[in-house]
């Protein structure tokens, strides 16, 4: 069956670095997106991975192993702003539709 | 810039009416696409639509329909609204995929229904 877990919560210190950790398994891939999403608020593109290896962004990185059905995003130099929920999604071949799987989304807490 | 539209923010519906929720895009994408959001369950896909007319059920289509009469605009429709239906329900559009697209859906802000 088609599966993405991420950790439900995570806290951490404004400056700090953070790691959100994203495994999947689905009958197909063809990239994995990660969104970022505040409260009430749609979800917004952050990054895309298709091949193995690290994406950078400013203070965002994403991290991506096929083999291992992993992936992490990596927020350095945390801002208050960042407190949201991050949404990994696979985008799945197993039929013509380039569907996103979502995971449920890890709520990042981001304290003084 | 890029903007996907729902017509409400919030609504509040009872139990058996008929529920219409707009979405309208601006980037003329060819597919669009509702979900719903609930707690624990992440975003899953209700239907979704390649092009005008077309549409194709997702992963939890029961209780509701869609409308695609014109290329920006994507309706969907509870035909009898269930308490169950309470939910924040997300449009989102994207180009065609092309070989060399990072293939970004673009969401609208949602609209939070609540059905009693």
């Amino acid at each position: 069956g088609q599966n993405i877990d991420q950790p439900t919560e995570m806290t951490a210190t404004e400056g700090a670095i953070v790691q959100i950790n994203c495994t999947y398994q689905t009958s197909g891939f063809n990239g994995l997106f990660w969104y970022q999403q505040h409260a009430g608020e749609a979800p917004t593109f952050l990054s895309y991975n298709v091949l193995d290896g690290l994406e950078e962004k400013g203070r965002f990185s994403s991290f991506l192993s096929r083999s291992k059905g992993y992936s992490y995003l990596l927020l350095k130099e945390l801002q208050m702003k960042d407190s949201a929920s991050y949404l990994c999604a696979v985008r799945d071949t197993l039929d013509s539709s380039y569907k996103l799987i979502f995971g449920s989304g890890t709520r990042l807490l981001v304290r003084p | 810039d890029v903007k996907v539209t729902q017509s409400s923010r919030y609504l509040v519906k009872r139990t058996g009416e008929k529920v219409f929720l707009e979405c309208v895009q601006d980037m003329d994408h060819e597919n669009m696409f509702w979900y719903r959001q609930d707690p624990g369950l992440g975003l899953r896909l209700i239907y979704f639509s390649y092009d005008v007319k077309m549409k194709e059920k997702g992963d939890i289509p029961e209780g509701y329909s869609v409308s695609r009469e014109k290329k920006e605009r994507f309706s969907l429709i509870l035909e009898s609204a269930s308490t169950n239906q309470t939910s924040m329900y997300l449009c989102a559009s994207r180009t065609s995929w092309t070989p060399l697209s990072v293939y970004t859906q673009y969401f609208g802000p949602g609209t939070r229904l609540t059905v009693l």
